[in-house]
């Protein structure tokens, strides 16, 4: 079946803008993260959303950042104002939400470039 | 708070040599998982391995083999006979666990090792 689609593939802004970033999750996938990527780093995680309940912010680096998600659909993240250091790769995993663990699997990722 | 700690940056090896790359992770729960992910070129994570911290029990898949020690908190990944296209970044991760409804399982990765295998 289909993975998970994140869009655009690739995004160049201008220092200031607002970017919204779009990711498809798996469908039947109740759990979705964001994640941050920079050059040559490993990945930093961002939220988590699961069905209805309150998101888990607590990896969004600064109040620049937002994001939704409607139901156990697509989620978009937000950045407002953006700043040269968001520059990243942004990516986008969802999971079934099984007991005792979450086997997450990933998409492809957006590469934001803020110049 | 939990770390996952990738001390090798970069590996660079000759086709068909074995190499090894060392994952050290910190966490005060007792109960976690370890994984592996492979990112090619290409970008995308692909998932290698995932291991619970109620089992030791080392792991092979063809030419892959993990090492998993608790008393040294390690997580080792070896790959056999490499070849070209195992060249990737190379990412260990620790998931915290997620046995509420609300726990999310977020993935805390390490640095990646680049891994570079010449012909």
């Amino acid at each position: 079946g289909a993975g998970v689609s994140q869009s655009p593939s690739n995004k160049v802004t201008e220092k200031g803008k607002d970017v919204e970033l779009r990711c498809d999750p798996i469908s039947g996938h109740t759990a979705l993260y964001w994640y941050r990527q920079r050059l040559g780093q490993g990945l930093e995680f961002l939220i988590y959303f699961q069905g209805n309940s309150a998101p888990d912010k607590s990896g969004l680096p600064s109040d620049r950042f937002s994001a939704e998600r409607t139901g156990e659909s697509v989620s978009t993240l937000t950045i407002q104002r953006t700043q040269q250091e968001d520059s990243a790769v942004y990516l986008c995993a969802s999971s079934l939400r099984e007991e005792g663990y979450t086997e997450q699997f990933f998409g492809p990722g957006t590469r934001l470039t803020v110049l | 708070a939990q770390k996952v700690t990738q001390a090798q940056t970069e590996i660079s090896v000759v086709e068909k040599e074995d190499v090894t790359l060392d994952c050290v992770y910190e966490t005060r729960d007792t109960t976690y998982y370890l994984f592996w992910y492979k990112q090619p070129p290409s970008g995308e994570l692909v998932f290698l391995i995932r291991r619970n911290s109620f089992d030791e029990q080392n792991e092979i898949s063809g030419r892959y083999s993990w090492n998993f020690q608790k008393s040294t908190s390690s997580f080792n990944f070896t790959i056999t006979a490499s070849q070209v296209v195992d060249s990737a970044v190379y990412f260990c991760a620790l998931s915290e666990p997620a046995f509420t409804y609300n726990q999310g399982g977020k993935l805390i990765f390490g640095q990646g090792t680049e891994l570079s295998v010449k012909p």
